[in-house]
């Protein structure tokens, strides 16, 4: 019930294309999904993040679309660059002070130019 | 602001030998937390810390313990290392108040390789 599933595990995506990453949760105490965006050699960096009271939210290329009935939220790029080549991680946890990120496996994303 | 820092950022042990890694939250950041990342299990949460209290643990042996200071620095210790401890253990720090309450902001990591 703690696990979060990640797919899929790599992408190639052609430069200007949309990426999109999909996560699937189990636990309904979840009220918090961020993504985290890693560069190898890097701690993972916080890209956005949702909560369960929207179901969609956009900043800049980066957007998540979150269903609660399904237990799923994905990330999607628009116009991916090869800047973005990069590991994705989605995480859950309850939102609340004290509680642990529990991460997806991973997205490794290599956008072609 | 500053970000997270680690130190140190590579440290190379021999099994059985003992290891203190150390973390300075971002400014203001009242609580620090502790994740191990691998290839196999990927990123796996130790344990956080707030007020110079361990608030929650993971799932690890109680080789790993760790403890926060007053000024909210945090170090982790791992002792008895063994060949599986090898790993990238980053160190995330949290506003832990309002809007920020959930929020994580890792550090660059320090890479433990055990030999």
């Amino acid at each position: 019930q703690q696990q979060v599933k990640q797919s899929p595990q790599s992408l190639i995506v052609q430069k200007g294309g949309i990426s999109i990453i999909n996560c699937a949760y189990e636990n309904t105490a979840f009220d918090y999904f961020p993504w985290y965006q890693q560069f190898p050699g890097k701690g993972p960096a916080l890209l956005i993040a949702i909560r369960p009271d929207v179901s969609e939210k956009k900043e800049g290329r980066f957007t998540i679309s979150f269903n609660k009935s399904a237990k799923q939220f994905s990330l999607h790029i628009m116009d991916s660059q090869p800047g973005d080549s990069a590991t994705y991680f989605c995480a859950a946890s309850k939102g609340q002070a004290g509680t642990a990120l529990i991460f997806g496996k991973g997205t490794t994303l290599s956008v072609s130019s | 602001k500053a970000g997270v820092t680690q130190t140190p950022r590579y440290l190379i042990k021999t099994r059985g030998q003992q290891v203190t890694l150390s973390c300075s939250p971002i400014s203001g950041h009242r609580s620090v937390s502790w994740y191990q990342q691998t290839p196999g299990q990927g990123l796996q949460f130790l344990f956080e810390y707030f007020s110079e209290t361990q608030r929650n643990k993971g799932n690890f042996p109680g080789r790993f313990s760790g403890r926060q200071f007053s000024n909210s620095r945090s170090e982790m210790n791992v002792s008895t290392l063994e060949l599986g401890d090898s790993a990238l253990y980053l160190c995330a720090s949290s506003p832990d108040l309002g809007q920020g309450l959930a929020q994580r902001y890792f550090g660059p990591g320090t890479r433990l390789t055990v030999t």
